[in-house]
């Protein structure tokens, strides 16, 4: 099953961008790159997927490198309420369910004021 | 927000004793997921469903069952409590399309067993 290596905590400061990086070299071609964030004592919230193009939405951008072997999701402008921790995570549209997705320990983001 | 509730939200409870958590939802979705969170380690499946009476294991299912009568409710049972299933418990539900669909996540179940 395809893994994901994410840096196990990252600090910004507020109202700065920040980018949050997540290595998959093993990623499949069916495999979909998903992101959650899990704020304090919370369960975890979908943010952003793709499969190759760059996607923008509401909550942030997810950069996906040419080879797909690294991702890449912007917040624009961080906030205090940004402060969690953020899983990149792959789904495989032929596995037809989720038992083959793998939840790492994500990267603790830190905002500062 | 996906309506989803779990309870109860905290319980405490000894070795040995019987556990039911459950899982209500709202959105009328097909599947339907119970994790455990743990520290040290990701958010690891146990069971899931995709419909009515229709479950299957996930990677940590040993000690757990499920059930599901209705779309609406999804019911973890730990037949005899272990001190191992101390753990926060997640609901979630998905639509169909598994690889492209959001995960909706219910605000969590504490469960200790002293």
């Amino acid at each position: 099953d395809a893994k994901t290596t994410q840096p196990n905590s990252m600090e910004s400061n507020e109202e700065e961008p920040v980018h949050l990086p997540c290595n998959h070299s093993t990623i499949s071609g069916t495999d979909y790159i998903h992101w959650y964030r899990q704020l304090p004592s919370q369960g975890p919230e979908y943010v952003i997927h793709g499969l190759t193009s760059n996607v923008n939405n509401r909550m942030a951008s997810l950069a996906i490198a040419e080879d797909r072997k690294s991702s890449t999701l912007i917040l624009h402008r961080a906030t205090l309420r940004d402060a969690a921790v953020y899983y990149c995570i792959l789904r495989d549209v032929e596995a037809g369910n989720n038992r083959k997705l793998i939840w790492g320990l994500g990267t603790s983001l830190a905002v500062n004021p | 927000d996906a309506g989803i509730t779990q309870s109860p939200r905290h319980k405490v409870t000894e070795t040995g004793t019987p556990v039911t958590l459950r899982c209500h939802q709202t959105e009328n979705h097909r599947y339907m997921y119970w994790y455990r969170q743990d520290p040290g380690h990701g958010l690891r499946l146990i069971h899931y469903s995709y419909g009515v009476k229709d479950t299957d294991k996930g990677e940590v299912s040993d000690g757990y069952s499920v059930s599901r009568s209705k779309t609406e409710d999804f019911l973890l049972t730990l037949e005899s409590a272990t001190s191992s299933q101390t753990s926060v418990y997640f609901c979630a539900i998905s639509e169909v399309g598994l690889a492209t669909g959001e995960l909706f996540f219910g605000e969590g179940s504490r469960l200790t067993v002293l």
